[in-house]
């Protein structure tokens, strides 16, 4: 496996149910992301992981719940969903130094959670 | 504050035609990075190029080119003889020091290039 991998692809989940979102990033990068794509919204960053600590969690309600368990793995833990929390969920890893951006190719994205809530 | 702005949301061509998607950024910082991605309707986001706030070269690379002028803080993208697959959703992104460097993207621009 290379880059960026997620899964599932696709998720159909019940607003009682519990279900997790996975993403292992093989690039070595020390920073990971959740982020959320609403239809015709803008991209939504979720939450943010630099070396495995959380640096940022913008507003994000409780329902989503981020794990890191190592700078290779980021997990994104679903419970009582809304139906307005259907959306394409995507993971993403880069490398950052004080500097910036180390990568000169930015942030690896994964393929994305196709995430519908009913 | 930081934004980028990417005013089309969509825009239709017909095949073979040049399309310029624009860009818009705003930022306080002196240094920062501007990226352009390509999301298919397969979802994946696409590096596509990575520009330093030092650097105001333009760049081409096959049909792509890039247009960075910090005097108007924007980072145009231009398609010359747009094919069908390059149908797809175009996202402009800044990311700065002032911002831990975090992706701030715009809101993208869906082009469709007609057969």
């Amino acid at each position: 496996e290379t880059g960026v991998t997620q899964t599932p692809r696709h998720l159909v989940m019940g607003m009682t149910n519990k279900k997790s979102l996975k993403c292992e990033q093989h690039l070595g990068h020390n920073a990971m992301y959740w982020y959320k794509q609403s239809a015709k919204k803008p991209l939504e960053l979720m939450f943010v992981y630099n070396f495995k600590e959380q640096t940022e969690n913008n507003s994000v309600p409780s329902r989503f719940s981020p794990e890191c368990p190592n700078s290779s793995h980021l997990f994104l833990h679903l419970h009582t969903l809304q139906p307005e929390d259907s959306a394409l969920y995507l993971c993403a890893s880069s490398q950052i130094t004080n500097t910036g951006p180390a990568d000169p190719l930015g942030e690896f994205f994964g393929p994305g959670t196709r995430l519908t809530v009913l | 504050a930081q934004k980028v702005t990417q005013a089309q949301t969509e825009i239709s061509v017909v095949e073979k035609e040049d399309v310029t998607l624009d860009c818009v950024y705003e930022t306080r910082d002196t240094t920062y990075y501007l990226f352009w991605y390509k999301q298919p309707p397969s979802g994946e986001l696409v590096f596509l190029i990575r520009r330093n706030s030092f650097d105001e070269q333009n760049e081409i690379s096959g049909r792509y080119s890039w247009n960075f002028q910090k005097s108007t803080s924007s980072f145009n993208f231009t398609i010359t003889a747009s094919q069908v697959v390059d149908s797809a959703v175009y996202f402009c992104a800044l990311s700065a020091s002032s911002g831990t460097y975090k992706y701030i993207f715009g809101t993208g621009t869906r082009l469709k290039v007609l057969a």
